[in-house]
């Protein structure tokens, strides 16, 4: 069956620092989700990328498909403390069309 | 907006008791799912309803069932609670493209942390 892994599964940043996080499976993806989790609180949908090579933004945030369709990233400029939680990838998959959940990766940040 | 409501944030039972978790949703999604949440292994699947009265078995159904008697409302039961099923229970919905389609995106309730004793 489908295999999503995120790495790394824990990121801790200096604020004002880049990361970049990241998806991949081992089959072919028809789309692939991306999910913020604050401490606490329950995923919440960020944004889906579709098309092979897709790079989408959202202010700090830049999401990209890869080019072949099996992996992800996720990259986050200037580090806030308001970027901490869980950033979990959904991928779908085009041969079966079942959605996998990676187990995520949690961001810390220092002030 | 999605509004997506589980009837307990916490829940505490006893091993052997049977277990209702319901789960509510007010935007007419036909498809909805029962996750479970632990430390390092994300969210993992255990049912998915894609209509009133249809369901599919996800990654980890053993231990549990789940009813769909109306389109908003999807119980998950656990069936003879066991310490092994304490864990956290999201519920979410989403909207079809096609019978049975899981590519838009899923809404959240808040999650109902079980404590099975």
């Amino acid at each position: 069956g489908q295999q999503v892994m995120q790495i790394p599964q824990y990121q801790h940043v200096q604020e004002g620092e880049d990361f970049t996080t990241y998806c991949n499976s081992s089959t072919t993806l028809s789309n692939i989700q991306w999910y913020k989790q604050r401490p606490g609180g329950h995923p919440v949908f960020l944004i889906q990328l579709v098309k092979s090579g897709e790079v989408k933004k959202q202010k700090r945030l830049t999401f990209q498909f890869g080019e072949a369709k099996k992996n992800s990233s996720l990259h986050i400029t200037a580090t806030q403390t308001t970027d901490v939680g869980t950033y979990f990838c959904a991928a779908l998959n085009s041969n079966d069309y079942k959605l996998s959940f990676g187990a995520g990766t949690t961001v810390t940040v220092r002030a | 907006d999605v509004k997506v409501t589980q009837s307990s944030r916490y829940l505490v039972k006893r091993t052997g008791e049977k277990v209702f978790l319901e789960c509510v949703q007010d935007m007419d999604h036909e498809n909805m799912f029962w996750y479970r949440q632990d430390p390092g292994l994300g969210l993992r699947l255990i049912y998915f309803s894609y209509d009133v009265k249809m369901k599919e078995k996800g990654d980890i159904p053993e231990g549990y069932s789940v009813s769909r008697e109306k389109k908003e409302r999807f119980s998950l039961i656990l069936e003879s609670a066991s310490t092994n099923q304490t864990s956290m229970y999201l519920c979410a919905s989403s909207s079809s493209t096609g019978l049975g389609s899981v590519d838009q995106p899923q809404h959240f309730g808040d999650g109902t942390r079980l404590s099975i004793l």
